[in-house]
């Protein structure tokens, strides 16, 4: 079942304007990661967020975590038109071993940078 | 070029056909991933595996099946039985035993039921 869900589901924006989608997921996380996916391609890892962790940056972008909200964000910071992708949050719930590896993804924002 | 291949690109099926899609990667990666994706949706975990000889259903499973003889392959198979399989398939692979699970996607296969 998807548990998490992004917001918005679509977003356009003017070239360097900052671009912002939220993320919101239901259980307990081991971390959070977002993706990036170009049209009809595969997805890309972009950025991981451990569950201790509140704020990272990585370039243009920066996730913020906030845990007891069940929710996080991934800003990008002076768009440009190769940003134009949907993005994705994934979330690997706390495991006490390393069976059952595997990622919850969300519904995806599908961001439009206008050139 | 280490990465994660998927084919064909396209393909093409008949009602009540099976059809199966490749999976490879040639980057050691222990654990393997099927996903479908329907249009402006996420991603529905289909089947995965730990090791060789090993894989787990997802949240979908019903009307596919996998097999994992060696590490570097992963094939999909969609049977008659998947009621509505057009769709978006995508395959992923990851190291297994980290403390994240970061997961490295392959391109794609785009399946059609006519």
């Amino acid at each position: 079942s998807q548990q998490g869900e992004e917001d918005p589901q679509a977003l356009s924006i003017q070239e360097g304007e900052n671009a912002t989608m939220n993320c919101s997921y239901k259980t307990s996380i081991n971390n959070l990661q977002w993706y990036r996916q170009n049209s009809g391609r595969g997805l890309v890892h972009l950025i991981l967020i451990r569950s201790n962790e509140r704020e990272k940056h990585s370039g243009r972008l920066r996730v913020t975590l906030d845990t007891s909200k069940k929710s996080s964000s991934l800003l990008i910071t002076a768009s440009r038109a190769a940003d134009t992708a949907s993005y994705f949050c994934a979330t690997d719930a706390p495991r006490s071993n390393f069976g059952n590896e595997k990622l919850t993804f969300g519904t995806g924002t599908r961001l439009t940078i206008i050139p | 070029d280490g990465g994660i291949t998927q084919s064909p690109k396209y393909l093409f099926r008949k009602e009540g056909q099976n059809v199966t899609l490749s999976c490879e990667q040639n980057l050691n990666h222990d654990a393997m991933y099927w996903y479908r994706q329907d249009p402006g949706q996420g991603l529905r975990l289909i089947y995965y595996s730990q090791i060789v000889n090993d894989f787990q259903k997802g949240d979908i499973a019903e009307g596919y099946s996998v097999s994992r003889e060696k590490k570097e392959s992963f094939p999909l198979t969609v049977t008659s039985a998947q009621k509505n399989p057009t769709a978006f398939y995508l395959c992923a692979s990851s190291i297994r035993g980290r403390e994240y699970n970061e997961q490295f996607f392959g391109p794609g296969t785009r399946l059609t039921v006519l």
